[in-house]
């Protein structure tokens, strides 16, 4: 099973809105609406911000939403602070109860 | 609060073996399936296996080629990875997590470094 793509780096300044694309295939995040968006400091754990294509958990800021169209899902963050500087993963359900994880997105707020 | 709690960490030669160990509390943990996730330095996470609340089921990386076993003592709120024929290649650190249904983890714990060297 092969890493969902997204872009290695996507840089914004503060106020502006970004988008980070994660993109598999008809097997993974175009089969099923599940997929998760994770949000990482350096060497820090993982922190679910996003489940099933555009759900929030409770606690999540509203400026983080998630959305999908075909084989590829996206997250946006809208209203760029400095507190969004981090790395960010994508994730989707493959098949019976498997994942696979996207190959990471580094955000820069200048 | 919910808290998760790796350890079992550390340096093994090639070939080795070393088991995880993935403490529970806050929730209710026989309820809940779990999750490995590793992440090798500098690079993004990588799925390692899943097993259900139960025990009964265990789902796996195909990249692991039944090298690695997950399971869980319910009567102990603990999660464990066995891995076995280590490699270089899973020198990560390794962080267990809670899953939110079957899709998504919603808590970490904060990771335990395995490092595969000679």
């Amino acid at each position: 099973q092969s890493a969902l793509t997204q872009p290695a780096s996507v840089s914004g300044s503060p106020g502006q809105s970004i988008t980070i694309s994660c993109t598999g295939t008809s097997s993974d995040v175009g089969a099923y609406d599940y997929v998760s968006w994770y949000q990482q400091y350096p060497g820090k754990a993982p922190r679910l911000i996003i489940y099933e294509v555009s759900n929030r958990p409770s606690g999540v800021s509203n400026r983080f939403s998630g959305s999908k169209s075909g084989n590829t899902a996206s997250l946006t963050i809208s209203g760029l602070q400095a507190e969004d500087d981090a790395d960010y993963h994508c994730s989707s359900y493959v098949n019976t109860i498997k994942r696979v994880f996207g190959t990471g997105t580094k955000v820069t707020v200048l | 609060e919910v808290q998760l709690l790796e350890s079992g960490g550390g340096l093994v030669q090639p070939g080795g073996s070393l088991r995880l160990s993935c403490a529970a509390s806050g929730f209710t943990f026989s309820t809940n399936d779990m999750a490995w996730v590793r992440q090798a330095p500098g690079r993004g996470l990588e799925w390692v296996s899943t097993i259900t609340a139960s025990g009964l089921n265990a789902y796996y990386a195909d990249s692991l080629k039944g090298r690695f076993k997950v399971s869980r003592d319910n009567s102990k709120n603990t999660l464990y990875l066995q891995m076995d024929s280590l490699r270089a290649e899973d020198t990560a650190v390794y962080f267990c997590a809670k899953n939110l249904r079957a899709s998504a983890s919603d808590y970490w714990g904060q990771g335990t470094l395995v490092t595969v060297s000679s």
